[in-house]
């Protein structure tokens, strides 16, 4: 059964702290992997990984997939209060209109 | 501004009762998904389409119906079949189908009286 498994489910840091986010996933005919933020209502589009080894940045958001141990790191480095967030992984799927969600890590971020 | 507008933002249904969340999107999408998300737990698919006049099941369709008459347009219905309809449910849009970014919208909580 494909999954997708985040950790940890919840995290509680205070500003200027460095974050790493974990996501493992096990799904057949992996075919990408998606970051997402969710600070109230709607998701927002992060990141997309499908090679191995590269990292994506934007601003203090990294991530990078590890496709042989099948895992994906986000990394939030000087966190602000305005990172407080539900963040889900996502792995989609070829010949498949799914994408397997994470259940999210809960980040809080105290002054 | 593009984007995915849901309404209404809070329902509420009584037992029995039949009630439909919309879903519109303006960014010229072909595809369009509705998820469903509970506390605890990632987003699981009820039903997707990627063209007008055609959608698929998702994981857990069973009390659910939508229909796709328009490009811009996948309303949901939550039947009195689907015993447990409280949660948060989420719609979504990509530009042609899955495994390309999802853009969502603010979503509807649905609560039973």
């Amino acid at each position: 059964e494909d999954k997708v498994v985040q950790s940890p489910l919840s995290l509680v840091v205070h500003e200027g702290d460095t974050v790493t986010l974990n996501c493992s996933y096990e799904v057949t005919n992996f075919r990408s992997l998606l970051w997402y933020k969710q600070e109230k209502k709607a998701p927002t589009f992060l990141f997309m990984l499908t090679s191995s080894g590269i990292e994506k940045k934007s601003g203090r958001l990294s991530s990078i997939l590890d496709k042989k141990e099948l895992f994906s790191i986000l990394n939030i480095t000087a966190t602000q209060t305005g990172d407080s967030a539900i963040y889900l992984c996502a792995a989609s799927i070829y010949n498949n209109n799914d994408m397997r969600f994470g259940a999210g890590t809960r980040l809080t971020v105290k002054p | 501004d593009g984007g995915i507008t849901q309404s209404p933002k809070y329902l509420f249904r009584k037992e029995g009762q039949n009630v439909t969340l919309s879903c519109e999107q303006n960014l010229n999408h072909d595809a369009m998904y509705w998820y469903r998300q509970d506390p605890g737990q990632g987003l699981r698919l009820i039903y997707y389409s990627q063209i007008v006049n055609d959608f698929q099941k998702g994981d857990i369709a069973e009390g659910y119906s939508v229909s796709r008459e328009k490009k811009e347009s996948f309303p949901l219905t939550v039947t009195s079949a689907q015993k447990n309809p409280t949660a948060f449910y989420l719609c979504a849009s990509s530009i042609s189908g899955m495994g390309q970014k999802l853009f969502f919208g603010s979503g509807t909580q649905l609560s039973v009286l």
